[in-house]
């Protein structure tokens, strides 16, 4: 099946740190990527994504790669910021579904303090 | 304006009651889901709907029943609300031709 891991938080850091969240999945057909972010209450918004091997997504200073041959699309910047606290969800969605429905990891809580 | 707005965005209820939350949406898709976040366990879902005629249960569609009274409106009703259906509640759309879905705000439900 579809699932997808996420390292368990939560995670502090002071400003100006470098930051990974690790993220692993597994999938029965050829996933794309997503890492979506979750402000203290707002709903969920689309931070990156990647759709095939090899691709870098990238959005604020936040990269991940998809890779393949690791199953894995960590979560990287190279200095965060206060307002970067929130919580971060890894996901894929299976491409060769028409449901489009996204499978989540449970969320990682980062909080930054200055 | 929001595209993807939720009514309530709180609320309190309790057990035994029915409540409906709902959803709407200026973005023109035609897909729509409901979640249930719960506290450590990330995002499941619930129901989805491809179109007004088009409606499927989730992973965890017990205790749940939705509407989809039109292409942009998307209800999820709890019959008989249950303590442990206290969660944060969110609904999605999405295009068929793309893959990125975009949610409410959600609604905090707590069932006493």
């Amino acid at each position: 099946g579809n699932s997808v891991t996420q390292m368990e938080g939560p995670v502090t850091l002071s400003e100006e740190a470098f930051l990974t969240i690790n993220c692993t999945y597994t999938a029965t057909g050829y996933p794309s990527l997503f890492w979506y972010v979750q402000y203290p209450g707002e709903g969920l918004q689309l931070l990156l994504k990647a759709t095939k091997a090899d691709d870098k997504g990238s959005n604020k200073g936040f990269e991940a790669t998809y890779r393949k041959e690791t199953t894995s699309f960590h979560l990287e910047k190279g200095s965060v910021q206060v307002s970067d606290s929130a919580v971060y969800f890894c996901a894929l969605t299976d491409r060769g579904s028409t449901l489009g429905r996204l499978y989540f990891g449970r969320g990682t809580q980062l909080t930054v303090w200055p | 304006d929001a595209d993807v707005t939720q009514t309530p965005r709180n609320r309190i209820t309790k057990t035994g009651k029915r409540i409906m939350l709902e959803c709407s949406q200026t973005k023109g898709h035609d897909r729509m889901y409901w979640y249930r976040q719960d506290p450590g366990l990330g995002l499941r879902l619930i129901y989805y709907s491809f179109d007004v005629k088009d409606i499927n249960k989730g992973e965890i569609s017990d205790g749940y029943s939705v509407s989809r009274q039109a292409q942009a409106k998307f209800s999820l009703s709890l019959e008989s609300a249950i303590p442990n259906q206290t969660a944060l509640y969110f609904c999605a759309t999405k295009s068929p031709t793309q893959e990125t879905q975009y949610f409410g705000p959600g609604t905090r439900l707590l069932v006493l």
